[in-house]
C-alpha cells in the first residue's frame, strides 16, 4: 500500500467529540474515496472527490459527516459529535487522472477509530 | 453493479495451489475483474485484474471463461503469509466508479 497515506493510523475519541481522518493520495493521483469497514465486513463506499469538487457522496450518512479534497493538501474525512457507531476503520483509495483508465484504485492502510 | 459471489473461508497448505471461484452472473459489457488481497489492519492490495481469457503477473493468474459469468484466481505454491482476505469484485475501473466489496474469502495457509 505504499503511495497513500492515511493519518493518524489510530484515532480515539469520546462520544460528541470530533474525529478528523486525512488522506495524501499517491503522487499523481487526483481522485480520492473514502471507504467505511466494520469487522468482519467488506469495505463500503462512503464518498469520491477530485482537487475541490465532491463528485458523489452517495454513501456517506447525511448528517454529522462530511469530506474535502482542497487544492492543496490532504483530502479530509470529518466526523462530527461522534458516537460509537461509527467505530470502524476507515480506508482512503486513490487512483490516477486520466478517465476511463482502467487503473485500479489504490489504498492507504486505514485509520481505525474508536469511540469511548 | 454486478453482484459477485465467492465462498466465505478455505484453507490450504504451504506450498499447494489455491484456486478461488467468484461467480458474477449479470457482468456488464464493460466490466473487468479485479481481486485484492486485505492482511489484517492493513488496506486493500491490488493483485490482478482481467477482461476475459487469462492473465498472469509475478502474484497470480486470473482465469475467465468465454461466458464471464465466473473468474477463477489461482494462487501457485502459497505460503503461510498468503493468509489474508481475497475481495472479488467487477466493475468499471473508470476514474470514479467506486468499489462494492463482498465479503470475501479467508483464506487460511496452514504448515
Amino acid at each position: 500500500n505504499a503511495g497513500v497515506m492515511q493519518n493518524p493510523r489510530h484515532l480515539v475519541r469520546r462520544r460528541g467529540q470530533e474525529a478528523r481522518l486525512r488522506c495524501s493520495p499517491m503522487k499523481g493521483h487526483s481522485h480520492v474515496y473514502w471507504y467505511r469497514q466494520l469487522p468482519e465486513e467488506g469495505l463500503k463506499f462512503m464518498v469520491y472527490l477530485q482537487k475541490e469538487n465532491i463528485i458523489d457522496e452517495s454513501g456517506m450518512p447525511k448528517e454529522r459527516f462530511s469530506a474535502e479534497f482542497p487544492k492543496e493538501g490532504p483530502s479530509i474525512l470529518r466526523i462530527q459529535q461522534v458516537v460509537r457507531g461509527d467505530s470502524a476503520a476507515y480506508f482512503c483509495a486513490s487512483s490516477p487522472e486520466q478517465p476511463y483508465s482502467n487503473q485500479p484504485q489504490h489504498f492507504g492502510d486505514g485509520t481505525r477509530l474508536s469511540i469511548l | 453493479l454486478a453482484k459477485t459471489t465467492q465462498p466465505i473461508s478455505m484453507d490450504s497448505y504451504e506450498g499447494q495451489e489455491v484456486n478461488i471461484t467468484c461467480s458474477h452472473n449479470n457482468i456488464a459489457t464493460n466490466d473487468y475483474i479485479t481481486w485484492y488481497q486485505q492482511f489484517p489492519s492493513q488496506g486493500p492490495r491490488f493483485i490482478i485484474q482481467g477482461y476475459k481469457t487469462k492473465v498472469t503477473n509475478e502474484v497470480a493468474s486470473l482465469f475467465i471463461p468465454a461466458d464471464r459469468k465466473s473468474s477463477t484466481l489461482s494462487l501457485p505454491r502459497v505460503s503461510l503469509s498468503d493468509t489474508a482476505v481475497y475481495y472479488c469484485l467487477v466493475g468499471s475501473q473508470a476514474a470514479g466508479n467506486k468499489l462494492t466489496f463482498g465479503g470475501g474469502t479467508r483464506v487460511l495457509v496452514k504448515p
